[in-house]
């Protein structure tokens, strides 16, 4: 069966101190892993999309490195804005998404 | 340009009562997706559409679960009777056919009491 885990569940940072996220999953066959963010009383926002073990994408002060059992979710300097739940979901067949449980990050000043 | 739109944003009702969530997905976009999200559970799919038709609804909770898409600008998300375990906050996502990106509306969080 699919599964997607986070680790961890809940990160503190204080503002600049970079850190990463984990996701590790086990799926047959991915088509595809997406990093979200979830603002409270809001829906999930669309970050990134990885396709392939080796691919990067950034943006802002946030990079997703995939491999081919876990992504990382790297936060250089993080800002308070950043504070955020962050969830990882994997495709593989089908067209479902399934999603782990996200971290919760927050980032004081 | 508009994202998803969901209604209402919240939703409190009695338990036995019909609850009808409404979900207009982002034009152009041919794939409407319900989650429901938890604390204990998490996001979890409940259904998806692909051109209007219901694709996989395997993750329907119960019969007291519906869902239709009547055309491409349009869905909803019935549950009748509800029940308090019902309680969750719903998202509707819509999806391009050229992408496997997903675009998350902004929930309606049901209340049933």
């Amino acid at each position: 069966e699919d599964q997607v885990t986070q680790s961890p569940e809940a990160l503190r940072l204080q503002e600049g101190e970079s850190s990463s996220l984990n996701c590790s999953y086990t799926v047959s066959g991915l088509r595809g892993l997406f990093w979200y963010r979830q603002d409270p009383g809001k829906g999930p926002e669309f970050l990134f999309t990885l396709y392939s073990a080796g691919e990067e994408k950034e943006k802002e002060r946030l990079k997703a490195t995939l491999t081919k059992k876990e992504s990382f979710l790297h936060i250089t300097a993080p800002k308070p804005e950043d504070s955020a739940t962050y969830l990882c979901a994997v495709q593989a067949r089908g067209n479902d998404m399934r999603f782990g449980a996200g971290t919760r990050l927050t980032v004081k000043p | 340009d508009a994202g998803v739109i969901q209604s209402p944003r919240h939703e409190v009702t009695e338990m036995g009562q019909e609850v009808t969530l409404r979900c207009k997905p982002i034009s152009g976009h041919n794939s409407l997706f319900w989650y429901r999200q938890t604390m204990m559970r998490g996001l979890e799919l409940l259904i998806y559409f692909n051109n209007n038709v219901p694709i996989d609804d395997s993750g329907m909770p119960e019969d007291r679960f519906s869902a239709k898409m009547p055309n491409a600008s349009f869905s909803t998300l019935k549950i009748q009777p509800s029940e308090p375990r019902d309680s969750a906050v719903y998202f509707c996502a819509s999806r391009p056919g050229t992408s496997n990106t997903q675009y998350f509306g902004p929930g309606t969080r049901l209340t049933v009491l």
